[in-house]
């Protein structure tokens, strides 16, 4: 089963909207990090929050943290057309030496000009 | 290096041959990763390094997928007798530390295409 499922798949927004990005998962965690990822290729590091925290912001990012409902929230205030992406949100679960980075599948965000 | 290098970027080969993907984490990350993503789908975890140990190899699809790390740097991941299944994107990633809540810097992929 898929430990981080995010929602909606798919996003279509104009710019200079925000937009809101949402990832549910099943088991406790130790962070929560969201990625970008252009093309299909390499994934970058937005921001990481920590299983303690609620809220973190990174410029235009804002991310929450609700571990009683284990979801997180991922929004991008005035979005640009730079914006349109894939955007994953990932689980670091840590089990002793039996730990890794879960992904889901994505969303797939599209800023019209 | 100043990011995660991989290579080749692209590699086309023919069913039954073996390949070998190579990743060169950021100088001083103890731990590396290696995904594959398939089109359109998340990332599916492969093999996890910390320094040269494996402790982590639980998402080796099949025993034609092999993968070793020397000296605490250089990575590569073998498969052999590559299967038309086994095409997807490689991304390797690597870590400061495993735990302490370090993000991932990926590389930009091996996309590996078998016909």
């Amino acid at each position: 089963s898929q430990q981080g499922e995010e929602d909606p798949q798919a996003l279509s927004i104009q710019e200079g909207e925000n937009a809101t990005m949402n990832c549910s998962y099943k088991t406790s965690i130790n962070n929560l990090q969201w990625y970008r990822q252009n093309s299909g290729r390499g994934l970058v590091h937005l921001i990481l929050i920590r299983s303690n925290e609620r809220e973190k912001h990174s410029g235009r990012l804002r991310v929450t943290l609700d571990t009683s409902k284990k979801s997180s929230s991922l929004l991008i205030t005035a979005s640009r057309a730079a914006d349109t992406a894939s955007y994953f949100c990932a689980t670091d679960v840590l089990t002793g030496a039996n730990s890794k980075l879960t992904f889901g599948k994505g969303i797939t965000l599209s800023v019209r000009p | 290096g100043a990011g995660v290098s991989q290579s080749p970027s692209n590699k086309v080969t023919e069913k039954g041959k073996d390949v070998e993907l190579r990743c060169d984490p950021i100088s001083g990350h103890t731990a590396l990763y290696w995904y594959r993503q398939s089109l359109g789908q998340g990332l599916e975890f492969l093999i996890y390094f910390q320094g040269n140990s494996a402790p982590d190899k639980s998402g080796l699809p099949s025993d034609r997928f092999s993968a070793e790390r020397t000296g605490g740097s250089v990575s590569t991941l073998t498969i052999q007798r590559t299967q038309q299944e086994d095409s997807a994107v490689y991304l390797c990633a690597s870590s400061l530390y495993r735990g302490l809540g370090y993000g991932y810097t990926f590389g930009s992929g091996t996309r590996l295409t078998v016909v």
